[in-house]
């Protein structure tokens, strides 16, 4: 069964409009980690949050992690057309040494 | 810039060709990994290496094997591709582990069986 689940599977929003995607996870963590994917590409790392965190922010980006609901959220504010891609969370199960990939959000940003 | 490179970026083969996909890396990383990625879906750890220690993961069909020369490069081996192999492969290094460090993918090989 799947570690990470992504919520909504798919965002479409204006330019300009803040985007907000979820991840929820089942087995406690070490860390969770986000990244871009554009069409066709490699991977991007966004952000690490470790469990002893709430919440950090990168630029555009603000990710906070609920350890107690085993959930995260993605927020980007002020979207523009260049974020269209796919959103991946993924998790280190403590005890692990290895990611453990979500199926993603795809976000479109309308122009 | 320090990167990590994939080549080919496509590459067709037939059912049941060997293939061979290729990773390099300029970042002097320890951890390198190769993942595939089918369409649509999130990436699946095949196996790494940990400097010269390989992992693979349970579930990688034997079909699947992988080598790694010296710090820099890695190869994916395909023995004997089938129809369900096509995918994007995806390379990916880390200095240390994932508990501490972030993975820095390559661009990742299309591959198509025909």
């Amino acid at each position: 069964s799947q570690q990470g689940e992504e919520d909504p599977q798919a965002l479409s929003i204006q330019e300009g409009e803040n985007a907000t995607m979820n991840c929820s996870y089942k087995t406690s963590i070490n860390n969770l980690q986000w990244y871009r994917q554009n069409s066709g590409r490699g991977l991007v790392h966004l952000i690490l949050i470790r469990s002893n965190e709430r919440e950090k922010h990168s630029g555009r980006l603000r990710v906070t992690l609920d350890t107690s609901k085993k959930s995260s959220s993605l927020l980007i504010t002020a979207s523009r057309a260049a974020d269209t891609a796919s959103y991946f969370c993924a998790t280190v199960i403590q005890g692990a040494q290895k990611l453990v990939f979500g199926q993603g959000t795809r976000l479109t940003i309308n122009p | 810039d320090a990167m990590v490179i994939q080549n080919p970026r496509y590459q067709v083969t037939q059912f049941g060709k060997p293939v061979t996909l290729s990773c390099s890396q300029t970042l002097n990383h320890n951890v390198m990994y190769w993942y595939q990625q089918k369409s649509s879906q999130a990436p699946k750890l095949l196996f790494h290496y940990y400097d010269k220690d390989f992992n693979n993961e349970a579930d990688t069909p034997d079909n699947f094997q992988s080598r790694r020369p010296n710090t820099s490069f890695c190869f994916l081996d395909i023995r004997s591709p089938g129809l369900g192999d096509a995918a994007m492969y995806l390379c990916a290094t880390s200095l240390g582990t994932p508990r501490t460090d972030t993975q820095y993918f390559g661009p990742g090989t299309r591959l198509t069986v025909l």
